[in-house]
């Protein structure tokens, strides 16, 4: 398996524009993952779904942040509008019930 | 109290010594505990994971738990400068979310 898949790696956008981030989960994985890591925060986690329903969303800082699964292999979290506050690495993970993550190798975004 | 505590740190040891990460938890009800490894700009990276009291070895790294005290630790012998790193320390109480501590940097120095 190619691990936790991630696009893209950078993303540099400025204020106000709308930003997709994308994740492939591990086959077989049941439950996914959002994390968002910042030196001063460490890391948060932002929703979690599992069997692609989305069990806890109370990290999700504002109405402009929204994430979908619309089938196991697939997951987005887009940010509209962006603000220079929502520039971090946010991070992708999955896992088997109650196992450990496997974490993607993360989107560096920085909005100007 | 946070959910999850460990040791800001930053730790440093000599290169060959025993490296000692500590953690604590608050919930009681919490099932599963895991290690990860972060080296700088990368992803975390499951290293352990320990599901019941005692230990568990796995090459140089030990992990500890003690469901009483309430406290899971990492041992690592022989520290390599490799093994330079932030360590989180991770706690399932709830199935299938693990709640992350905010890590301990390891400097091992040759």
């Amino acid at each position: 398996d190619a691990g936790v898949i991630q696009s893209p790696r950078h993303e540099v956008t400025e204020m106000g524009q709308e930003v997709t981030l994308r994740c492939k989960p591990i086959s077989g994985h049941n439950s996914l993952f959002w994390y968002r890591q910042t030196m001063m925060r460490g890391l948060e986690l932002l929703i979690y779904f599992n069997n692609n329903v989305p069990i806890d969303d109370s990290g999700m800082p504002e109405d402009r942040f929204s994430a979908k699964m619309p089938n196991a292999s697939f997951s987005t979290l887009k940010i509209q509008p962006s603000e220079p506050r929502d520039s971090a690495v946010y991070f992708c993970a999955s896992s088997p019930d109650a196992g450990g993550y496997t974490f993607g190798s993360g989107t560096r975004l920085t909005v100007v | 109290q946070k959910e999850v505590e460990q040791n800001s740190g930053p730790l440093s040891v000599p290169e060959g010594a025993i490296a000692s990460l500590n953690c604590t938890y608050s919930d009681r009800g919490s099932q599963s505990f895991f290690w990860y490894r972060q080296y700088s700009g990368k992803s975390p990276e499951l290293i352990m994971f320990i599901y019941s009291n005692g230990d568990k070895e796995d090459g140089r790294f030990t992990a500890q738990l003690n469901k009483a005290s309430q406290y899971v630790s990492l041992l690592i012998r022989d520290s390599q400068p490799s093994d330079s790193a932030t360590y989180l320390c991770a706690v399932i109480a709830n199935a299938g979310k693990s709640t992350f501590g905010d890590g301990t940097t390891l400097t091992v120095k040759p």
